[in-house]
């Protein structure tokens, strides 16, 4: 079936404006996170949807960055204002649950600001 | 907070050559572990976790991973790798499955 996707693959922008990046999940999937991941860096936790409970956001760096999801089904991440330090792959993810551990991962979205 | 460590950020080895790829966290409570891998142009695939039992626990392409708790790690291990184990491998940990902490990521390239 089909995996999670993502788009743009990539996406270049000028400092100061806004950008929407999209992730379509797997079809049934209720969990779903968002990453971003810096040259050289790990993967950093930004935000968490599970079902219709409230998100966990806990990992958004800065009020420059939302995300949105609905219902179980396609999320967008927005960040305002771009800096060039978010210039990153941000990549996102999709579980069957609260208590699956097994993510899957779209090929990410590139994100250049120059 | 939790937090993972991968000191090796390229590995090369050749082929049929065992490796160990280096993986250690910090926890104040109990975790899960797990080793993610993303081959070249694809997304990133579970390899392996630890949930509980047994400490030592294997994938389905020979590679293994024990879980040492008095060490705080999750080192990954191969007896003989091939060129197609080419990849980027990534340790994480997480203690409820809403949130994953990532290490940096180990490159093993595999020469022939």
């Amino acid at each position: 079936g089909a995996g999670v996707s993502q788009s743009p693959s990539n996406k270049v922008t000028e400092k100061g404006k806004d950008v929407e990046l999209r992730c379509d999940p797997i079809s049934g999937h209720t969990a779903l996170y968002w990453y971003r991941q810096r040259l050289g860096q790990g993967l950093e936790f930004l935000i968490y949807f599970q079902g219709n409970s409230a998100p966990d956001k806990s990992g958004l760096p800065s009020d420059r960055f939302s995300a949105e999801r609905t219902g179980e089904s396609v999320s967008t991440l927005t960040i305002q204002r771009t800096q060039q330090e978010d210039s990153a792959v941000y990549l996102c993810a999709s579980s069957l649950g609260q208590y699956s551990y097994e993510q899957y991962f779209g090929p990410g979205t590139r994100l250049t600001v120059t | 907070a939790q937090s993972v460590t991968q000191l090796d950020s390229q590995v090369p080895v050749f082929e049929e050559a065992p490796v160990e790829l280096r993986c250690n966290y910090s926890s104040s409570v109990s975790v899960y572990l797990f080793w993610y891998v993303q081959y070249p142009n694809q997304g990133l695939q579970l390899l392996l976790k630890y949930l509980s039992g047994s400490t030592l626990v294997e994938s389905i392409n020979g590679f293994e991973a024990e879980f040492n708790k008095s060490q705080t790690s999750f080192h990954l291990r191969k007896p003989s790798v091939h060129i197609s184990d080419t990849a980027e491998y990534f340790c994480a940990v997480s203690s409820n499955f809403n949130k994953f902490y990532f290490g940096s990521g180990t490159k093993l390239n595999v020469k022939p």
